[in-house]
């Protein structure tokens, strides 16, 4: 079983719709989560980046911890083409250290 | 602000030559960089962690004598991959962290290495 787990779609949304992403982990340890977008043949950007549980809000992007159920999420509100990417979680145990990434959820914003 | 800039973005060589992938960052100073190597609808695989100054941290499994990291400054990190074959055609992606406490990873655009 892997340490962290995404579904790797494709999600099909009509614009203006909501993006609703979400990862599931195992290991406790992880305390910084962050969400990252990647566009085909392009390096990942950054989106999100949270600290224990919590909600983060940054424009559009809505990001959500639940550390008691080892569950993280991003929401992505009105949608719109120039989201279609895919979507990557990734998690540490202490700032710095190496990342670990979800297998990223590709998502498919319909104009 | 936090940009890193990788370059080449993409390389198309034989088999038997060493090519060398640099990653800068460019509008802050990073400690810390990371080489990760992306296959087709995949996930990041870490390859190796470099700390400006010291030796490179592998990953397990990744050859240190076939993937050799210098990280001589705090916005210069290159990746040489020696002797490529058509096996380690992939995507390179690097990433930088910004000094200071609980800065996240910030990744070049990657480079896209084709051994012929």
């Amino acid at each position: 079983q892997k340490e962290v787990e995404q579904d790797p779609g494709p999600l099909s949304v009509p614009e203006g719709a909501i993006v609703s992403l979400n990862c599931t982990y195992s290991n406790s340890a992880f305390q910084y989560f962050m969400w990252y977008r990647q566009y085909s043949r392009k390096g990942p950007e950054l989106l999100m980046y949270t600290y224990s549980s919590g909600n983060k809000e940054d424009g559009r992007f809505t990001a959500q911890v639940d550390k008691s159920s080892k569950y993280i999420s991003l929401f992505i509100r009105d949608s719109q083409p120039s989201d279609s990417a895919t979507y990557l979680c990734a998690m540490s145990k202490a700032a710095g250290n190496k990342l670990t990434f979800g297998g990223g959820t590709r998502v498919l914003v319909k104009p | 602000g936090a940009v890193v800039s990788q370059h080449p973005s993409r390389v198309i060589c034989k088999s038997g030559t060493s090519v060398k992938i640099e990653c800068r960052s460019l509008d802050f100073q990073a400690t810390t960089m990371f080489w990760y190597r992306q296959f087709p609808k995949q996930s990041l695989m870490l390859m190796a962690t470099s700390n400006e100054g010291s030796k490179a941290t592998y990953e397990q499994g990744v050859e240190k004598d076939k993937f050799l990291i210098n990280h001589a400054s705090l916005t210069l990190s290159t990746l040489t991959v020696t002797s490529a074959h058509p096996e380690d055609s992939s995507f390179y992606i690097c990433s930088a962290r910004p000094t200071g406490a609980n800065q996240p990873q910030h990744f070049g655009d990657g480079t896209r290495l084709s051994i012929l």
